[in-house]
């Protein structure tokens, strides 16, 4: 399997649940990213791995918790989220960060909506 | 401030040609991107301009003025498979990428 792989593509959650999003790459890139993406607002980029280390945290609160346990793998974890956080949650990699041919992989997304 | 603007919504026609505009307000620059999205699906890299003038890619060009801060993704020979978002984003100074809110192509026979 190539590509990003982002599962579940689909997730319904109450308030109160614990969940989480799965991110996997084969593409062997170093760089992980985590974006929102809202109906016709632009992407806001939420958190940054590079080389299984965080290097951006873009203000986003602390129901979300992102985990990076290897190059490949990245997780969002959920709890206690608010109806606001119905998005479509977009998972990236890149071969590195900083510098300025830097193409982004996206995975398909999880559509998250919050009862 | 960082501020990228294009239009929300364009309609064109199958076998024509549509330009979608793209003007950026950002501190610092290392280039411009250019991302195409089908509904449901994974946005997919298109294009990255970095030096002034146009790029050619098939049936796909897009163009950089950095001096004005504008750039525009040439679509030609229109096709049904054209019809998605087209998500344009500036990378700052500190290569980070700054989004647009995306143009939604829509493509009629």
């Amino acid at each position: 399997e190539t590509g990003v792989t982002q599962t579940p593509r689909h997730l319904v959650m109450g308030m109160t649940n614990k969940k989480s999003l799965k991110c996997e790459q084969h593409l062997g890139h170093n760089a992980m990213y985590w974006y929102k993406q809202s109906a016709k607002k632009p992407l806001e980029l939420m958190f940054v791995y590079s080389l299984e280390e965080r290097v951006e945290n873009n203000s986003v609160p602390s129901r979300f918790s992102p985990e990076c346990p290897n190059s490949s793998h990245l997780f969002l974890h959920l709890h206690t989220l608010q109806p606001e956080d119905s998005a479509l949650y977009l998972c990236a990699s890149s071969q590195e960060r900083g510098s300025g041919a830097n193409v982004l992989t996206f995975g398909a997304g999880s559509r998250l909506t919050v009862l | 401030g960082q501020n990228i603007d294009q239009p929300t919504e364009m309609t064109a026609t199958e076998g024509a040609i549509v330009q979608i505009n793209c003007t950026y307000q950002t501190s610092g620059f290392n280039g411009l991107f250019w991302y195409q999205q089908h509904a449901g699906e994974a946005p997919t890299f298109l294009s990255y301009n970095v030096l002034d003038g146009l790029e050619e890619k098939g049936r796909f060009s897009s163009f950089l003025s950095r001096s004005k801060g504008y750039s525009y993704l040439l679509l030609k020979e229109l096709q049904m498979k054209d019809s998605a978002s087209y998500l344009c984003a500036d990378m700052d100074s500190n290569y980070q990428l700054i989004w647009g809110a995306g143009t939604k192509l829509i493509i009629k026979p």
